[in-house]
């Protein structure tokens, strides 16, 4: 059973902080992954992909990989209060499965005024 | 990205009877799935719909429950059928399309069953 594990949150910052969302997962042979904004009563919507270890940077959002932990996860600089919002991490699955998205529960996340 | 229209968007139905979602894509995609996302959870995989074979379906789910065609490579349905209260959920379909292994979701139906 792959395992994607996100803090639920609600995390909670200020206006102009960076928020710092985080998660781990079980599937040692995921190659992608990718990060997902949900409003409430909303479809996802991507925010970020990252196939490789080290940094990816987009704008105010930076995704960071490390396969040898396990671990990925997603900064926002200047973070706004449209920020606020559930961001669910997917990994792919291994081998010929990599389409196959498991996602974590999300992290809440809102940016206060 | 491709444009993804899901029909319909919401709607209410009594317990023992089925609903057909629809899923239309302007540009043919590679791959279509369908998930479903339960109240106040995250969203589970429910089946990959393969165009003119049948859909590949994920632990804990079965065709006669969750029936889904793929005629073309721009349109998928999916029946939930014989429904209970417990379906009462959001169903989104996906799609990838052209180079790499983005996924995109359709707006979703919001079910509620009676």
């Amino acid at each position: 059973q792959k395992e994607v594990e996100q803090n639920s949150g609600p995390l909670s910052v200020p206006e102009g902080a960076i928020a710092s969302l985080n998660c781990t997962y079980s599937d040692r042979g995921s190659q992608s992954f990718f990060w997902y904004r949900q409003y409430s009563g909303k479809s996802p919507e991507l925010i970020m992909f990252i196939y490789s270890n080290g940094d990816k940077e987009d704008g105010r959002f930076t995704a960071q990989l490390n396969k040898a932990s396990q671990y990925v996860s997603l900064l926002i600089r200047d973070s706004q209060p449209s920020d606020s919002a559930t961001y669910l991490c997917a990994p792919g699955g291994s081998g010929g499965s990599n389409y196959k998205l498991t996602f974590g529960k999300g992290t809440l996340l809102t940016v206060n005024p | 990205s491709a444009v993804i229209s899901q029909k319909p968007s919401r709607d209410i139905c009594q317990r023992g009877t089925s609903l057909t979602i629809q899923c239309q894509v302007d540009s043919q995609v590679t791959m279509m799935f369908w998930y479903r996302q339960q109240p106040g959870q995250s969203l589970t995989l429910i089946a990959t719909a393969n165009q003119g074979s049948e859909a590949t379906y994920e632990s804990g789910f079965v065709i006669d429950k969750f029936p889904i065609s793929r005629p073309n490579l721009t349109f998928s349905t999916l029946t939930v059928s014989n429904m209970s209260p417990e379906d009462s959920s959001i169903y989104l379909c996906s799609v990838v399309g052209g180079s790499g292994d983005i996924q995109y979701f359709g707006a979703g139906t919001r079910l509620s069953v009676l």
